[in-house]
């Protein structure tokens, strides 16, 4: 079975442009996360989906994040525009519950020029 | 916020040897999780304590927890230089609707 596909792996772009995120989480997991990760640091959670709802996104930089989830599945996390404290890693995870266990991504590497 | 601390910062041992990370964390949880990170790579789900048991093994991972002192420990046993990489602890607050929050890590190198 495939675990959680996260693209692209790396991104380097200039501040103030746009960036998009793609992850396809496992199938039947309900439970989707976005977090991000600076580095020597753990995974800070950015938004928390159950099917299409956004049920904890009170860490997310509303200003310039966006994040969907369009059917439940597959979700998108977009910075417009980015900033130079945006370079990070961003980290998808799948769940069965939003208690249990969480299957991460590869991650997506952003560099902010 | 980041609700779990892991110690130490980094741990340098020998291969063969046992290695000890300790997670403190502030507030009740449903449960609690050990993740390990390889450099450049995705976190990886090792083990999981509910907040009713106070101990836990899987292979050569034992967990503990300690709930009275808000508190975790993670013991790798005869440690191999593959389990060099980072270990994070995350906790499930009981607060309805928080989801999985994690520590800061223990960055641990097995040399051979």
């Amino acid at each position: 079975e495939a675990g959680v596909v996260q693209s692209p792996r790396y991104k380097i772009i200039e501040k103030k442009q746009p960036v998009a995120f793609w992850c396809n989480p496992i199938s039947g997991h309900n439970t989707l996360y976005w977090y991000r990760q600076n580095l020597g640091q753990g995974p800070e959670l950015l938004i928390r989906y159950e099917n299409e709802e956004a049920v904890d996104d009170s860490q997310l930089p509303k200003d310039r994040f966006s994040a969907e989830r369009l059917k439940g599945v597959d979700s998108t996390l977009k910075i417009q525009p980015a900033e130079l404290g945006d370079s990070a890693v961003y980290l998808c995870a799948s769940s069965a519950q939003y208690t249990g266990e969480l299957f991460f991504g590869e991650g997506s590497r952003l560099t902010v020029l | 916020s980041q609700q779990g601390e892991e110690d130490p910062q980094a741990l340098s041992i020998q291969e063969g040897e046992n290695a000890t990370m300790n997670c403190s964390y502030k507030t009740s949880i449903n449960n609690l999780q050990w993740y390990r990170q390889n450099s450049g790579r995705g976190l990886v789900h090792l083990i999981l304590i509910r907040s009713n048991e106070r101990e836990k093994h899987s292979g050569r991972l034992r967990v503990t927890l300690d709930t009275s002192k808000k508190s975790s420990s993670l013991l790798i046993t005869a440690s191999r230089a593959a389990d060099t990489a980072s270990y994070f602890c995350a906790t499930v607050v009981n607060q309805a609707g928080t989801a999985l929050i994690f520590g800061k890590g223990t960055t641990l190198s097995v040399s051979s």
